[in-house]
């Protein structure tokens, strides 16, 4: 298996631009999560899926913020309007049986916005 | 109080010693217990689970203490390689779906 992928790796994008950040999840697993990464802040969870099915959005910083996962190989969180403080890296991560179990991490999209 | 509370850090040791990174978690009824660990600039992996009775993994050890609600890892003979973050992560309640990272330790291990 090749792993969560994510795209794009790098990002970068001017304030008030929308922003699309992609994952696919290992197949087979139920869980995805998006996670957002800061020196300040550290590893944040924003938003995870059980089944292409959000259960916990309490991590989204606010409205800007929204994800999906239309199936179960592919999930989107899309920042718009995009704010400056809105750069960090952002991790999707899957796993078979949510905090249970290993969850493997994508390479992460490195996001600048200017 | 943070869920996932870490040493500060950074550590800075020479390479053949032993370091010790110690973690708190705030909600008692949490399941599940890791450590993962961060090389600069890459995503984080999983080092090694916790388990109450503890467990070892060649130089690594951890160790729980659900009482005190505590998390340890042992980093005996040190390598120049084990230089990362080390990331503290707890399965909290209610649903115990998601895992929660500490801000990390970084470890720096020198000639």
């Amino acid at each position: 298996d090749a792993g969560v992928i994510q795209s794009p790796r790098h990002e970068v994008t001017e304030m008030g631009q929308e922003v699309t950040l992609r994952c696919k999840p290992i197949s087979g697993h139920d869980y995805l999560f998006w996670y957002r990464q800061t020196m300040m802040r550290g590893l944040e969870l924003l938003i995870y899926f059980n089944n292409n099915v959000p259960i916990d959005d309490s991590g989204m910083p606010e409205d800007r913020f929204s994800a999906k996962m239309p199936n179960a190989s592919f999930s989107t969180l899309k920042i718009q309007p995009s704010e400056p403080r809105d750069s960090a890296v952002y991790f999707c991560a899957s796993s078979q049986q949510g905090g249970n179990t290993e969850a493997f991490f994508g390479q992460g999209t490195r996001l600048t916005v200017v | 109080r943070k869920e996932v509370e870490q040493d500060p850090g950074p550590f800075n040791v020479p390479e053949g010693a032993t370091v010790a990174f110690n973690c708190t978690y705030s909600n008692s009824a949490s399941q599940s217990f890791f450590w993962y660990r961060q090389d600069c600039r890459k995503e984080p992996k999983l080092l090694m689970s916790v388990y109450s009775s503890g467990n070892e993994d060649g130089r690594f050890t951890a160790q729980l203490n659900r009482a005190s609600q505590y998390i340890s890892l042992l980093i005996r003979d040190s390598k120049l390689s084990d230089s990362a973050t080390y990331l503290c992560v707890v399965n909290p309640p209610p649903s115990y779906g998601k895992l929660t990272f500490g801000q990390g330790t970084i470890l720096t291990v020198h000639p």
